[in-house]
């Protein structure tokens, strides 16, 4: 089944550096998004990029989609200690408003 | 005010008890869902209603049956639990049709013992 995949699974940097993360998924999709879950609470979406753009921001976020090679990215620029949290990549299947999860990065920024 | 509430928080129980977990949103979403989501963080939708009626139904064993009264409450009800169900359970709700953007409650986290 249609799923996005992150890489890394775990990064670990020092704050004021900048995270990337990658996101690759396998079918043709309409929208792709980018979550983040903070330890012990539920996932908070951050930004949504539709299959006609290939780069949007917002705040210290960057996200670039490629639908060639069916993968995206997630930029952090300057991250800070609350940054740290688990990211999590979906693509919505064509029906029933389903979207599937990838299985996330873990970043962890270093103080 | 939480969009998206669930309670209990935790929940810790024996094998063979059957326990609820409750959802409610104040979002007036007309689409509610239930995901598991496992000890690697892997998030699996398990259900979703749209205005009270079920349109996902996963891979899920029968001992799990969402109710939904009215399309602001999605409850879990869980039978005869077993110890693989311990995991964090997620309510969440959208608009639906084209974004499918979801808010996402803060979780259940059901112990079987």
């Amino acid at each position: 089944s249609q799923q996005g995949e992150e890489d890394p699974q775990a990064l670990s940097i020092q704050e004021g550096e900048n995270a990337t993360m990658n996101c690759s998924y396998k079918t043709s999709i309409n929208n792709l998004q980018w979550y983040r879950q903070n330890s012990g609470r539920g996932l908070v979406h951050l930004i949504l990029i539709r299959s006609n753009e290939r780069e949007k921001h917002s705040g210290r976020l960057r996200v670039t989609l490629d639908t060639s090679k069916k993968s995206s990215s997630l930029l952090i620029t300057a991250s800070r200690a609350a940054d740290t949290a688990s990211y999590f990549c979906a693509t919505p299947m064509n029906r029933d408003d389903k979207i599937i999860f990838g299985k996330g990065t873990r970043l962890h920024i270093l103080p | 005010d939480t969009a998206v509430s669930q309670t209990p928080k935790y929940l810790v129980t024996q094998m063979g008890n059957d326990k609820s977990i409750k959802c409610e949103q104040n979002l007036g979403h007309d689409t509610m869902y239930w995901y598991k989501q496992d000890s690697k963080k892997f998030l699996k939708i398990m259900f979703s209603y749209n205005n009270k009626e079920l349109i996902i139904n996963e891979t899920v064993p029968n001992r799990f049956s969402p109710k939904s009264p009215d399309k602001a409450h999605l409850n879990l009800h869980i039978n005869s639990l077993e110890l693989g169900d311990s995991a964090v359970y997620f309510c969440a709700s959208s608009q639906g049709g084209g974004s499918n953007i979801q808010y996402f409650g803060a979780g259940t986290r059901l112990s079987v013992l």
